[in-house]
Order: C-alpha cells, then structure tokens, then sequence
C-alpha cells in the first residue's frame, strides 16, 4: 500500500531534550515536506527537500533541522524544543515538487512542557 | 508574502443543500490550484486539482478565475460525510504550495 509514515504520532517532551520525529515514505517520491498546523495559522512549511541530500527552508525553519540521505526518509530534528514548537506536524511527498498531488502522514501530535 | 485566504465559516448546511466557497490568492503567476479535504485531527487530502478554467467530480464543481485571482469550490446534495475542513491550495510558481487555513464545513441531518 502506498503510503507515508510517520513516528511517533504522539510525543509529550521537555524543553530542551532532543527529539526526532521520522517520516518514510514508499512511492519512490523525489520530492518530501514538513509541515506544521496550529490553531488559526494553518498549514505552514517547515522545510522542504526536492531530492537526496538537497534540503531548503520553508516558511517556518526556525528551531528546526532536517536531512534527506536516502529518498524514501526524511526525518525532522529539535534539537532544543521549546513550548511554542507544541504542534501538529505533518510530513509529506510528492512524485515531483509543484503541481503534483502532495500525499500527507498521518500526523504527529507534540507537546513541548 | 504570498498568501491564501478562505472564508473561515463556520458553514452549517442542511443534507441536500448546495453549499460553495470562495478562496483568493495573491501571486498572480501561480499555475495550479487544489482543494485538499482534512478531517478533523486528521491528515489532508486531495479532494480536486484546479487546472485552467476548472474541474468538475461528481457533485464536487472547482471553477478558477485567474482576472480575479479566486477559486470557487461548490457541494452539491451535501451529505453528512461532507463535514469536514476544506483547505484551498495555491501550487505556487516555484513549487511550494501555499495552503488556506481552511473552511469549515458542518453538514446537519
């Protein structure tokens, strides 16, 4: 089945401690996003990656990293989170970047204490 | 800064009403536009491209007006299953797409 994954769907942290939050995805898709959803802001860009090893910013990169070193994953990285980084966040891929039908994970819910 | 913007309702609507919504977007060089459905706590999904002129699924009619710079999606026959949040999507120029926060759609017995 074709799909994208993401682990894990639900996190309860503290500030500061590290976490990585995974997304894969099995269609071969060059092109992987990461979004996240608040309240009133909509869907915002958290970065963005149109192949391996090539990675840009979003609307919204602050407090964020990423890395695409195999093209099925493309996980996202806080390094120091924060409380204003609690969040919905979704991870996405495409077969190219633009007009192609964006195919979206599940959803990962964070709580930054 | 480029942006979308939706009507955010909510929209409460009868089963069988025809219900439409209205979305602006403001990079007037943008090729392609989509609606995206998300259910609540959900992830989005695909719901309709909208290429040229327009698209029409069912009882699901998307109509584009690039003089205007707007994108129309309309319901006909709504059914309880409707009720969720429509996401308008602008394809943008350089490929990030930029999304509405959505308009929300409650379809009552």
């Amino acid at each position: 089945e074709a799909q994208v994954t993401q682990n894990p769907r639900y996190l309860i942290t503290v500030t500061g401690k590290k976490l990585t939050v995974t997304c894969s995805q099995n269609m071969n898709h060059e092109y992987m996003s990461w979004y996240r959803q608040d309240p009133g802001l909509g869907l915002r860009q958290i970065y963005y990656s149109m192949n391996v090893e090539v990675t840009d910013k979003g609307d919204v990169p602050e407090g964020y990293k990423v890395s695409r070193k195999e093209k099925r994953n493309f996980p996202l990285i806080l390094e120091s989170p924060s409380p204003n980084q609690t969040s919905l966040y979704f991870c996405a891929s495409s077969r190219t970047m633009g007009v192609e039908t964006q195919y979206f994970g599940p959803g990962t819910r964070l709580l930054v204490l | 800064r480029k942006e979308v913007e939706q009507d955010p309702g909510p929209f409460n609507v009868p089963e069988g009403a025809t219900v439409a919504f209205n979305c602006t977007y403001s990079n007037s060089a943008s090729q392609s536009f989509f609606w995206y459905r998300q259910d609540c706590r959900k992830e989005p999904k695909l719901l309709m491209s909208v290429y040229s002129s327009g698209n029409e699924d069912g009882r699901f009619t998307a109509q584009l007006n690039r003089a205007s710079q707007y994108i129309s999606l309309l319901i006909r026959d709504s059914k309880l299953s409707d009720s969720a949040t429509y996401l308008c999507v602008d394809g943008g120029s350089q490929g990030n797409l930029i999304f509405g926060k959505g308009t929300k759609l409650s379809v009552k017995p």
